[in-house]
């Protein structure tokens, strides 16, 4: 079962705008997490938000958690080249979970 | 070096075979999981274990099959049983948590495996 949903699928910008990406899950969470994949290659971890936590940055991205809505934003700030990847969201599930269930991800394209 | 290696890069297999995709990792982490990821698709659950001769189903564990032997090893068998074999494969492990939380995943480079 997938739980958490990325919109949009797939997003093209110019290198230097900013990139959003939303993620919506349907129970109640731990924590969520973001994580990224280049084509053909293993995802790699890009931040946590704990479900007590409503924002957190690490260097351009910013998440925002929003428990009421059951939803996720990651904003990705002066896009480059190099940002163009798959976007996955991944939750666990309140109570303790030993899984992380991923969305199908968002295809962001960065034109340089 | 630490990390979590996976291989091959490329499998192919005749139907009928069975074929095991190595995952081995030197992070000392606990757990260790199997996902399948079709094109444009998601991750999904194959199998994971949390301690060395223990392993739980995933959501798709029907063809599939496992060992934890070692701490640092969990390969997966695709049996002939999977009727439509041909994916990314990704493995990855995780440290145990003290608390109830779920932690950060760290992933192989994956297998993709062609049934020919």
């Amino acid at each position: 079962s997938q739980q958490g949903e990325e919109d949009p699928q797939a997003l093209s910008i110019q290198e230097g705008e900013n990139a959003t990406m939303n993620c919506s899950y349907k129970t109640s969470i731990n924590n969520l997490q973001w994580y990224r994949q280049n084509s053909g290659r293993g995802l790699v971890h890009l931040i946590l938000i704990r479900s007590n936590e409503r924002e957190k940055h690490s260097g351009r991205l910013r998440v925002t958690l929003d428990t009421s809505k059951k939803s996720s934003s990651l904003l990705i700030t002066a896009s480059r080249a190099a940002d163009t990847a798959s976007y996955f969201c991944a939750t666990d599930e309140e109570g303790g979970s030993e899984k992380l269930v991923f969305g199908k991800g968002t295809k962001l394209t960065v034109n340089p | 070096d630490g990390g979590i290696t996976q291989s091959p890069k490329y499998l192919f297999r005749k139907e009928g075979q069975n074929v095991t995709l190595s995952c081995e990792q030197n992070l000392n982490h606990d757990a260790m999981y199997w996902y399948r990821q079709d094109p444009g698709q998601g991750l999904r659950l194959i199998y994971y274990s949390q301690i060395v001769n223990d392993f739980q189903k995933g959501d798709i564990a029907e063809g599939y099959s496992v060992s934890r032997e070692k701490k640092e090893s969990f390969p997966l068998t695709v049996t002939s049983a999977q009727k439509n074999p041909t994916a990314f494969y990704l493995c990855a492990s995780s440290p145990k948590t003290a608390d109830q939380y779920t932690d950060t995943q760290y992933f192989g480079p994956g297998t993709r495996l062609t049934v020919l």
